[in-house]
């Protein structure tokens, strides 16, 4: 079956625009995360959705970051007033409601020039 | 809080020998999972195996298995027979138990395995 996807698979912007990182996750997963991999590291938690609702938001680093789950299936990533600091890969997960094994999408590479 | 620590930036090995990479970590709850995930150069990351605490016993998945020492907080990878399909970053993460299921990761090691 399809895996987690993520869309677009790379973005380049310039600093201060807005822009919006999409999740497809895989059929029948109810939990959702978002994590941040900077270069060099390992990958750091944002959010998490457990159906349409946060669970949990304590790794947005700041009130630029938010995330949207309206229909409990796709997720989007807003990043508003972006920084060269934002530049990571973001990647996308989800899993089952045993919620044990997590599967990754592939990520976006965002690039804030 | 917890913490994974990965010590090892970068490991080499030869084809077809064994290798083993480290990771521990610091955390008080008494329920919780740790994984190994590999993530080659295409970004993708793939679970490799994963261990519950409560479980004495170490998991072991085909060539890959750990050493899980519960008392040390001691979680390291055995790659056995290993394949230069192998190389690429492995990622040891750790997992609560029960209503909040982040993964904290460590910093990575990079496994070179040559020909």
């Amino acid at each position: 079956g399809a895996g987690v996807s993520q869309t677009p698979s790379n973005k380049v912007t310039e600093k201060g625009k807005y822009v919006e990182l999409r999740c497809d996750p895989i059929s029948g997963h109810t939990a959702l995360y978002w994590y941040r991999q900077s270069l060099g590291q390992g990958p750091e938690f944002l959010i998490y959705f457990q159906g349409t609702g946060a669970a949990d938001d304590s790794g947005l680093p700041n009130d630029r970051f938010f995330a949207v789950r309206p229909e409990g299936s796709v997720s989007t990533l807003k990043i508003q007033r972006t920084e060269r600091g934002d530049s990571a890969v973001y990647l996308c997960a989800s899993s089952t409601p045993s919620h044990n094994e997590q599967f990754f999408g592939p990520g976006t590479r965002l690039t804030v020039l | 809080a917890q913490t994974v620590t990965q010590s090892q930036p970068e490991m080499s090995v030869q084809e077809a020998e064994t290798v083993t990479l480290s990771c521990t970590y610091d955390t008080s709850e008494n329920n919780y999972y740790l994984f190994w995930y590999k993530q080659p150069p295409s970004r993708q990351m793939i679970l490799v195996i994963r261990q519950e605490a409560y479980k004495q016993q170490n998991a072991t998945e085909n060539r890959f298995s750990v050493n899980f020492q519960k008392a040390a907080k001691s979680f390291s990878l055995k790659i056995s027979d290993s394949q230069l399909g192998d190389t690429a970053m492995y990622f040891c993460a750790f997992m609560r138990g029960g209503a909040t299921n982040k993964l904290i990761f460590g910093t990575g090691t990079l496994l070179a395995v040559q020909p």
